[in-house]
């Protein structure tokens, strides 16, 4: 079946200090790819997203590019701030389409601080 | 109101007990979706409706019974849990079945003593 690997953390961090967290995948077809993040407390919030490959997903200075050959999906940015402390997953919708739900990784906790 | 939102935020029950979660979204989606966090474990999806019709059911015991009413509305009957099943119960929903973006309530934070 499907599956998604990221590194767990805890990743601690400096402020302005580039971030990559690792997310690898299985899956069958051509799936989507999502990170979500999960700040204190609260529920779950898209980040960004790709959809085929060579994709790149981008938001608030967060990137991901969709690698089908290396069949990755890692998650970066160049600054982080205290406030990017949160839990991140990674996940997959496989190509039948969303009624099967998302299957996600562990989640990466990350703490920058100041 | 916007977006989607789950009550309780927090319950606490003994094993004997019946209780109720309840999740409404208000988005003018289709698909409605049960997951449950635990620590150190990735989200499993518990159960998934699709325009009110149960589509799937990850081997869910029986001791969780979900409801859809309608499109907006869902509902998590909880009777006779285990300890092991405190855990952040999560919703979401999504526009329709070919949209994979999923958009998440806060969570109900349900401990079982």
């Amino acid at each position: 079946g499907d599956s998604v690997t990221q590194m767990e953390g805890p990743v601690t961090l400096s402020e302005e200090a580039f971030l990559t967290i690792n997310c690898t995948y299985t899956a069958t077809g051509y799936p989507s790819l999502f990170w979500y993040v999960q700040y204190p407390g609260e529920g779950l919030q898209l980040l960004l997203k790709a959809t085929k490959a060579d994709d790149k997903g981008s938001n608030k200075g967060f990137e991901a590019t969709y690698r089908k050959e290396t069949t990755s999906f890692h998650l970066e940015k160049g600054s982080v701030q205290v406030s990017d402390s949160a839990v991140y997953f990674c996940a997959l919708s496989s190509s039948g389409g969303g009624a099967d739900g998302l299957t996600f990784g562990k989640g990466t906790h990350l703490i920058i601080q100041p | 109101e916007t977006g989607v939102t789950q009550t309780p935020r927090h319950l606490v029950m003994g094993m004997t007990n019946k209780k109720s979660l309840k999740c409404e979204q208000h988005l003018g989606h289709n698909a409605m979706y049960w997951y449950k966090q635990s620590a150190k474990k990735p989200l499993e999806l518990m159960f998934v409706y699709n325009f009110k019709e149960q589509t799937e059911n990850n081997s869910v015991p029986s001791r969780f019974s979900p409801e859809c009413p309608n499109s907006s509305h869902l509902f998590l009957h909880l009777h006779t849990l285990q300890p092991e099943d405190s855990a952040l119960y999560l919703c979401a929903s999504s526009l329709r079945a070919s949209v994979n973006e999923q958009f998440f309530g806060p969570g109900t934070r349900l401990t079982v003593l």
